[in-house]
């Protein structure tokens, strides 16, 4: 039983394309969250979901929308991908509210962009 | 904003013995948590441990435990006992309330037989 699924695990296209990364987790949790992990394995968060709500948004460039159809769902859609998108993207999700709750992760998504 | 800093790229370690990842990170805030991770190649995320930044006591998960400095804003991981399956990437991140991560840049570790 995944945790924490993500589709698909490779991903490979042209520059200019549009593509989507599907996450779904089946823990029941109400917050969800996009990592990206670049070339140098830095991780940086992108967007953060509860019960459907965006609550983060960093400094992503527009042709990157989140969306969240259900809780337990968190898809990620790149407009005209560029070299630079080229990274392995996570998806996590945790029980939101007061106190700390573990971050569960998916197994990631190697998006490569020729 | 919060940073968090890992001045070692890599290090080495062999079978058996102890080595200690260092971790600093700045922020304002008085209530927050610090995790360290580990990333083996197959790149999943793994929590090894975690710490709330009010309590004193440093956390220990068997063979992994802290030093927390909070005046020093200090999170070194230790690694006792080292096994071949440690070697791994590891990253100590910051985290405040339900915020996403913050991630240091990682260290290398790699475990030699």
């Amino acid at each position: 039983d995944t945790a924490v699924s993500q589709t698909p695990k490779y991903l490979v296209t042209q520059m200019g394309n549009d593509k989507s990364i599907k996450c779904e987790q089946n823990l029941g949790h109400d917050t969800m969250y996009w990592y990206k992990q670049d070339s140098k394995k830095f991780l940086k968060i992108m967007f953060s979901y509860n019960n459907k709500e965006l609550i983060i948004n960093e400094t992503v460039p527009n042709r990157f929308s989140p969306k969240s159809p259900d809780k337990a769902h968190l898809n990620l859609h790149i407009n005209s991908l560029e070299l630079g998108d080229s990274a392995v993207y996570f998806c996590a999700s945790s029980q939101g509210g007061q106190r700390y709750n573990e971050q569960f992760f998916g197994p990631g998504t190697r998006l490569t962009v020729l | 904003a919060q940073t968090v800093t890992q001045s070692q790229p890599e290090m080495s370690v062999q079978e058996a013995e102890t080595v200690t990842l260092s971790c600093t990170y700045d922020t304002s805030e008085s209530n927050y948590y610090l995790f360290w991770y580990k990333q083996p190649p197959s790149r999943q995320m793994i929590l090894v441990i975690r710490q709330e930044a009010y309590k004193q006591q440093n956390a220990t998960e068997n063979r992994f435990s802290v030093n927390f400095q909070k005046a020093a804003k200090s999170f070194s991981l230790k690694i006792s006992d080292s096994q071949l399956g440690d070697t791994a990437m590891y990253f100590c991140a910051f985290m405040k309330r339900d915020r996403g991560l913050i991630f240091g840049t990682g260290t290398l570790l790699a475990v030699q037989p």
